[in-house]
């Protein structure tokens, strides 16, 4: 079955970067986008950019363009997500998901991430 | 500019029936979308996709009491026999050009 399995839980300091993971398992890690999306405690959910993991090609929302890395490891049918320049405001749930034409048809478990000043 | 506008808030009573409201902006009535059940302390669990002419498919293992149609701009998410385990935020989200967009989500409380 199709799972999508991210790494632990983070702390970081204000000015830090933070690096998330992805593991993919269940079908063919290649074929299908990868988008990641937090969530701020208490808000919605907020697109910040995808990865194709076949060509390593990458898309991502304005307001992170400038800040946000998504890179990917086939080898290991792993996608990252690293954001860089932390403040309190990105403290949040970060979440990746499998894409399928317009739509998240599978979801990571979450990662949060805390930023301290 | 693609944007879907949802209500913040619905609420029904336990074993009755609820119809979510997605709005997609002027322009984009044709785009098809999908709906997102997020229970509290929980990551987000896809439940659908739907066409503007109502047509679904759903998720592996969603039951058969959630249900969506269409009707111009507005894509609608329906749930009936609620039960207790159905109180979730719900969020639609489309694909746009270069661009992904989710509603601000609408909270279902069962009473």
């Amino acid at each position: 079955q199709v799972q999508l399995v991210q790494s632990g839980a983070e702390v970081k300091k204000a000015g830090a970067s933070v690096k998330v993971s992805c593991k993919a398992s269940g079908y063919t890690f290649t074929g299908y986008y990868i988008h990641w999306v937090r969530q701020a405690p208490g808000q919605g959910l907020e697109w910040m950019g995808r990865i194709n993991p076949k060509s390593g090609g990458t898309d991502f929302a304005q307001k992170f363009h400038d800040r946000v890395t998504m890179t990917r490891d086939t080898s290991i049918s792993t996608a990252y997500m690293e954001l860089s320049s932390l403040t309190s405001d990105d403290t949040a749930v970060y979440y990746c998901g499998r894409f399928l034409e317009y739509y998240f048809d599978y979801w990571g478990q979450g990662t949060l991430v805390t930023v301290s000043s | 500019q693609l944007v879907l506008t949802q209500s913040p808030s619905a609420s029904a009573s336990l074993g009755a029936s609820v119809k979510l409201t997605c709005t997609l902006s002027r322009g984009h009535s044709t785009y098809a979308i999908a709906w997102h059940q997020q229970q509290p302390e929980k990551g987000p669990r896809y439940l659908m996709k739907l066409n503007s002419d109502g047509s679904h498919s759903k998720g592996d293992g969603i039951p058969d009491r959630f249900s969506g149609s269409s009707s111009g701009a507005e894509r609608y998410l329906s749930i009936s026999s609620l039960q207790s385990e159905d109180e979730a935020d719900y969020y639609c989200q489309t694909w746009g050009t270069g661009i992904l967009v989710f509603g601000g989500g609408t909270k279902l409380t069962v009473l």
